[in-house]
């Protein structure tokens, strides 16, 4: 089975800038979620989609915002991008069951805003 | 609100020797589960073990158990036989276990190094 694929796996953007990141969820996944880790912290939760629907949010401003496909792909987009925006965009996907629902992590996106 | 506390930046450990890496947790949930995760300089997040808050015994896979001890909030990672491809940064987090819930709280992390 293929696992979760990400790209781009780098990127420079300048301040003010759009971005978009891709994320293709592992076969039979059918919830995607996005994390962002900064440099020398553990990942943080964006949010994460079900059926096409965000259904859980962490604490991030409204100019991240996503998607999710009928294919169960994603993408992450980030409007006005910040110096602090700068980090590594993890994607990840799973089953949505519940229990030991263990998420399965891309290799990310890494993101420097100058 | 769920938290993790990692309180060791960086641990060196002999090749071969075993280590015990400290996870402290705060959730006010009955119901959770309790994840490490390795991440090597490859930057994807590698699962390594899982731990439910019912669960009697502790878990293992391989190399890698888990010393969980729920009075005291604690899920430490302990590997043994130490390789030199262990070295990486590790990561707990947890999970509150709602259907459909798919939010991890990460720790802050461990960065492993393994001497030859």
């Amino acid at each position: 089975e293929t696992g979760v694929t990400q790209s781009p796996t780098h990127l420079i953007k300048t301040r003010g800038q759009q971005v978009t990141l891709r994320c293709s969820s592992q076969s039979g996944h059918n919830t995607v979620s996005w994390y962002q880790q900064a440099l020398g912290q553990g990942p943080q939760f964006i949010f994460q989609y079900y059926r096409e629907e965000e259904n859980g949010r962490g604490n991030f401003p409204p100019r991240f915002s996503g998607l999710q496909f009928p294919n169960y792909s994603s993408e992450l987009n980030v409007n006005a991008l910040e110096l602090d925006d700068s980090a590594l965009y993890l994607c990840a996907s799973s089953s949505g069951a519940d229990g030991a629902n263990v998420l399965t992590f891309g290799a990310g996106s890494r993101l420097t805003v100058l | 609100a769920q938290k993790i506390t990692q309180t060791q930046p960086g641990m060196f450990v002999q090749e071969k020797e075993a280590v015990t890496l400290d996870c402290t947790y705060d959730t006010s949930d009955p119901s959770y589960g309790l994840f490490w995760y390795k991440q090597p300089s490859s930057g994807e997040m590698i699962f390594l073990i899982y731990q439910g808050s019912y669960d009697q015994q502790n878990a293992t896979e391989g190399r890698y158990s888990l010393n969980f001890q729920k009075a005291r909030k604690s899920a430490n990672l302990v590997i043994s036989a130490s390789q030199l491809g262990d070295s990486a940064m590790y990561f707990c987090a947890m999970r509150v276990l709602n259907f459909g819930n798919e939010k991890l709280t990460f720790g802050t992390g461990t960065r492993l190094t393994i001497i030859p």
